[in-house]
């Protein structure tokens, strides 16, 4: 079975805090995802990964940044924490084969910024 | 551009009653369409998919069918059970790229 793991269930932090969230995926994948997921608004992709070094923005990137240095490992960064922020975090990865490219999700991080 | 609208929840139902969950898209092209389920404390994981007009797809005793001239991928199921509580999202996938548009996701709660 394919499994993405994600470094914590639940975290803490505070304002202007440098937070790093970290996903691994064992199927050797090439694509990588970060989502944020808040009520009433679904997933949205902050950044994905195609390839090691590679990224490319998603639909709401600011204040993010991430770093993918080897192939089954993917981090996404806070630089400075706000509020704002607050929300559940999904990491995803999927294969370059094949046409359907299926996301496999972790449980994703519950980030509370205080 | 492309897009994802899912009904609004959360749908309420009792055990044994049957279930829909509407979707609709907006799309250039031919996507792939999907169901994911998130059960409490998870994260997402696929239901089923279709990747061209009229396909079907069926997991579990969920059923949807991809339909063109609707551009609709109804989520259904005959009976449903409690265990069956859990958000469900719907999504597409653009053509020929890694990206996935999710709606909003549609909780469901059964009662006992």
């Amino acid at each position: 079975d394919v499994k993405v793991t994600q470094s914590s269930r639940y975290l803490v932090k505070r304002t202007g805090e440098k937070v790093f969230l970290e996903c691994v995926q064992d199927m050797d994948h090439e694509n990588m995802f970060w989502y944020r997921q808040d009520p009433g608004l679904g997933l949205r992709l902050i950044y994905f990964s195609y390839d090691v070094k590679m990224k490319e923005k998603g639909d709401i990137p600011e204040g993010y940044s991430v770093s993918r240095e080897k192939k089954e490992r993917f981090s996404l960064i806070l630089e400075s924490a706000s509020t704002n922020q607050t929300s559940m975090y999904l990491c995803a990865s999927s294969s370059s084969s094949g046409s359907l490219y299926e996301q496999y999700f972790g449980p994703g991080t519950r980030l509370t910024v205080t | 551009g492309n897009s994802v609208t899912q009904m609004e929840g959360p749908v309420t139902l009792s055990e044994e009653a049957f279930l829909t969950i509407n979707c609709t898209y907006t799309a250039t092209g031919y996507p792939s369409l999907f169901w994911y389920v998130q059960y409490p404390g998870e994260g997402l994981q696929l239901l089923l998919k279709a990747t061209k007009a009229d396909d079907k797809g069926s997991n579990k005793g969920f059923e949807a069918t991809y339909r063109k001239e609707t551009t609709s991928f109804h989520l259904e199921k005959g009976s449903v059970q409690v265990s069956d509580s859990a958000v469900y999202f719907c999504a597409l996938s653009e053509g020929g790229t890694y990206k996935y548009i999710f709606g909003t996701g549609t909780r469901l709660k059964v009662l006992a």
